[in-house]
């Protein structure tokens, strides 16, 4: 099946730096979507995307789908305590509710 | 105000036995789906319905059985041939172009 590779797999980092993950695939997505979990609950939706070469932004979240619609970058700036979790990319083809591909995840982990 | 209802939070089962995990949405979303995560690993999908009385077989859909007699419920039976069960299962449900909206998850572990 299709497969996004999701990177960094962790991010330890200092509170109020900028943060940048990215996710890669060889398949074409025709959505691509940003989540973030937290421990033992469900993935909340930060960024949806839905052209090539869309750039969007919610608050200090920017998200752009790649022009080639293969690769995704999600980028939080003055990351706070709150940021922490596990952020995961999730690409949908279309043409059917045939369900997400998701990345493996990109743990952040702030220290104060 | 409207969300995705997973119940129970937590479930455990003994080898052998047959658990049926509870979803139930109130948004009006035509598609539903289930989903596992395991450590370390991002969500893989077991089974998807887009609409009433049917629904189809995701990436690892050996092991489970669903069924989808209302628009508001999609419940998800994990059976004794599910040889590793123990596992996070997340429901998710879908309307049109639109993101997916995903319950908090039920925790399974066999004992």
């Amino acid at each position: 099946g299709q497969q996004l590779n999701q990177s960094p797999q962790s991010m330890f980092i200092q509170e109020g730096e900028d943060v940048s993950m990215n996710c890669t695939s060889s398949s074409i997505f025709n959505t691509w979507l940003w989540y973030k979990q937290d421990p033992g609950e469900g993935p909340v939706l930060l960024i949806a995307l839905y052209k090539a070469g869309e750039l969007t932004s919610n608050g200090r979240l920017t998200a752009q789908f790649g022009i080639t619609r293969k690769d995704s970058f999600l980028n939080i700036s003055a990351s706070i305590p709150s940021d922490v979790g596990i952020y995961f990319c999730a690409g949908r083809t279309g043409g059917g509710a045939d369900g997400l591909t998701f990345g493996k995840g990109t743990h952040l982990i702030i220290q104060p | 105000d409207g969300g995705i209802t997973q119940s129970p939070k937590y479930l455990f089962r003994k080898e052998g036995q047959n658990v049926t995990l509870s979803c139930e949405q109130n948004l009006n979303h035509d598609a539903m789906y289930w989903y596992r995560q395991d450590p370390g690993q991002g969500l893989r999908l077991i089974y998807y319905s887009q609409i009433v009385n049917d629904f189809q077989k995701g990436d690892i859909a050996e092991g489970y059985s669903v069924s989808r007699e209302k628009k508001e419920s999609f419940p998800l039976t994990v059976t004794s041939a599910q040889k590793n069960p123990t596992a996070f299962y997340l429901c998710a449900s879908r309307q049109a172009a639109y993101g997916y909206t995903f319950g908090s998850g039920t925790r399974l572990t066999v004992v």
